[in-house]
């Protein structure tokens, strides 16, 4: 997986509960992605971070935040989480799209249940 | 916004026979177009990838198409084979909006030994 871990790998909640995923890279790329994946849906991108401290949102960003205070590391939390957000979330990392490749890597994912 | 949509949402196939799926996108400035493939329990691997300037890219048995003028792009899969059973997803972006991919919705493939 591309030097990509997530953690937890699997979590169960409870609603109206602050829940933060965390994601690691050992690649030292400067792009990093967060994407949930739901039946019928695909993946879709919720925030990404094209460096420290520089994040924007993505397609599905309501209800949740996220944290880049070192390049390695892509924090994802949800404030309070609702049974809607129930999902399979997918870390990405790129090294610098738009010049040699876009290519993004994906992390093993984090199958969150809000109960 | 982008919008993909992806065809057939479910394939099977007998093992050697070739595989194809469709991909349709709306936004004419995309101009990177990957394909990936999930295995149950893991995360989307990139197997080939296909930017605007080009109109077809092939890695051994696998194949892309792309047709700007018709916004469509497809994959091929030749020779298919059991360990190629798993979930394909098609993916579009463009330089201009950070690379953000938006995803097709899936294509689950069975190869029948």
């Amino acid at each position: 997986d591309a030097g990509i871990t997530q953690s937890p790998r699997h979590k169960v909640t409870e609603t109206g509960t602050p829940v933060t995923l965390r994601c690691h890279q050992t690649e030292n790329h400067r792009y990093m992605y967060w994407y949930r994946q739901d039946p019928g849906h695909g993946l879709r991108l919720i925030h990404y971070s094209y460096g420290v401290k520089d994040t924007d949102k993505g397609e599905v960003s309501d209800g949740y935040s996220v944290s880049r205070s070192k390049t390695e590391d892509f924090l994802l939390t949800l404030e309070s989480a609702t049974s809607s957000q129930t999902s399979v979330y997918f870390c990405a990392i790129s090294e610098n799209p738009g010049l040699a490749g876009y290519e993004q890597y994906f992390g093993p994912g984090t199958r969150l249940t809000v109960t | 916004g982008e919008n993909v949509e992806q065809h057939p949402s479910t394939l099977s196939v007998q093992e050697g026979d070739s595989a194809v799926i469709k991909c349709t996108y709306s936004d004419s400035a995309s101009n990177y177009f990957p394909w990936y493939k999930q295995e149950l329990g893991k995360g989307p691997q990139l197997i080939i990838d296909i930017r605007s300037n080009v109109g077809e890219k092939k890695d051994q048995r696998i194949a892309v198409t792309l047709n700007k003028t018709a916004k469509h792009f497809s994959l091929h899969i030749t020779e298919t084979q059991p360990e190629d059973s798993a979930v394909y997803f098609c993916a579009a972006s463009m330089t201009s909006s950070g690379d953000k991919l938006t995803f097709g919705t899936g294509t689950r493939l069975a190869v029948r030994p």
